[in-house]
């Protein structure tokens, strides 16, 4: 399997906090792409980032890709509790749309 | 959720019956897809579609058939259900090869 691994697998903070979620892949890829899903529902996406990119921002978020290391990070700061989900990275690897998706990290923030 | 709905969003069946799950969009996207979403599995690509009448296999297609006769609907059929499909299915749409937009999904149990 071509899967990415997330780490943590969970992780719990305080509201105001900083949250980092890592994701790890095995194969050149077209972009990476961040979503959340909270419990119950359907996966939303938050970002993407190509692989000639390094950084990205969105609101709270920052991503960042290393292609070097196969590598990306997800920030959420300032974290809320209505942030409190699983996040997934997905890779793209060029096959038409095709993602691969890291078994996730669950972000409890609590107030 | 906006512009895709599942039908059913439950569902028990018993094993050997078949099974159609039916993903509708009012969006015009142009790709589909359809995921399966086990614990400690994250999120697999069953199989996916980029056009009408045009299908293709994603990483765990076995036992399961697709079939898109017009843009808005994507079907997904269990010929035989077994207990190894209990799962969540999500479907997911895109008007590009980049962020999909997912459906609430369904849940599927096989007795």
């Amino acid at each position: 399997s071509q899967q990415g691994e997330e780490d943590p697998q969970a992780l719990s903070i305080q509201e105001g906090e900083n949250a980092t979620m890592n994701c790890s892949y095995k194969t050149s890829i077209n972009n990476l792409q961040w979503y959340r899903q909270n419990s119950g529902r359907g996966l939303v996406h938050l970002i993407l980032i190509r692989s000639n990119e390094r950084e990205k921002h969105s609101g709270r978020l920052r991503v960042t890709l290393d292609t070097s290391k196969k590598s990306s990070s997800l920030l959420i700061t300032a974290s809320r509790a209505a942030d409190t989900a699983s996040y997934f990275c997905a890779t793209d690897y060029n096959q038409g749309g095709k993602l691969i998706f890291g078994q996730g990290t669950e972000l409890s923030v609590k107030p | 959720d906006a512009g895709i709905t599942q039908s059913p969003r439950h569902k028990v069946t018993e094993t050997g019956t078949p099974v159609t799950l039916r993903c509708h969009q009012t969006e015009n996207h142009r790709y589909m897809y359809w995921y399966r979403q086990d614990p400690g599995h994250g999120l697999r690509l069953i199989h996916y579609s980029y056009g009408v009448k045009d299908t293709d296999k994603g990483e765990v297609s076995d036992g399961y058939s697709v079939s898109r006769s017009k843009t808005e609907d994507f079907l997904l059929t269990l010929e035989s259900a077994t207990s190894s499909q209990t799962s969540v299915y999500f479907c997911a749409i895109s008007d590009t090869v980049y962020e999909q937009y997912f459906g609430p999904g369904t849940r599927l149990t096989v007795t």
